[in-house]
């Protein structure tokens, strides 16, 4: 089973920043946090992933707490494409599981 | 920007009937892996494969299926025998490293129906 727990859905304004949270409150210290999204059936998309340190990227930003339990990724200014499900996956580094446990994800819904 | 390709798109087949979907992974990849994805449910992890042998595989990942790369180029699923239950859509990926430096880049998928 996934290790996170999301929100099932959420909703927000077009041109405002997204802010999806997630909570991992069992995560190690050799997880990372990623985040993936998938647009309607359409192949899951990376969007960004971090170990401890904020990240950012052209995409979006990642802010994980300092004790590392949650996370919150956002999408600083929403368009009506980035209505999507997004996914939050902690993902073990290195060696053995490949394979990204999917939850069921946030559906996030950008309103016009 | 380079990209997963899949077919067929879309595939309709009659049960216990055999199945090869079809993947081109992005060419200077190394690890590859097939997900499945259930209507209305979620993405399932069925196996990877890196260096011409399987890595991982799932319990989903039983003896009805196989995986092959047999050129270059290609990444093939194939199901032996199919049921109902293998309707799906599936997902085929590809990254460039493993582990934490390993973003998994996805195709389109392929849409299988069995009737």
């Amino acid at each position: 089973d996934a290790k996170t727990t999301q929100p099932t859905s959420m909703d927000c304004a077009e041109g405002r920043a997204a802010n999806l949270p997630c909570n991992h409150s069992t995560i190690s210290g050799n997880e990372y946090v990623y985040w993936y999204r998938q647009i309607h059936s359409q192949g899951p998309q990376y969007i960004i992933h971090g170990l401890k340190n904020n990240e950012t990227n052209e995409m979006a930003s990642l802010i994980i707490t300092e004790d590392r339990k949650s996370s919150t990724l956002i999408l600083p200014h929403a368009t009506l494409r980035d209505t999507a499900v997004y996914y939050c996956i902690v993902r073990v580094d290195g060696g053995g599981a490949d394979g990204l446990t999917f939850g069921k994800g946030t559906h996030l819904i950008i309103q016009p | 920007e380079p990209e997963v390709t899949q077919t067929p798109s879309h595939q309709v087949t009659q049960m216990g009937q055999e199945v090869i979907l079809r993947c081109v992974p992005i060419s200077n990849h190394l690890y590859f892996y097939w997900y499945r994805q259930i209507l209305g449910q979620k993405v399932e992890f069925l196996v990877s494969f890196y260096n011409n042998e399987i890595s991982e595989k799932s319990e989903i990942f039983d003896d009805q299926f196989s995986v092959e790369r047999p050129d270059g180029s290609n990444f093939t699923l194939k199901i032996r025998s199919t049921k109902l239950e293998d309707s799906a859509m599936y997902f085929c990926a590809s990254s460039l490293t493993r582990g934490n430096t390993g973003e998994l880049f996805f195709g389109e998928g392929s849409r299988l129906t069995v009737l």
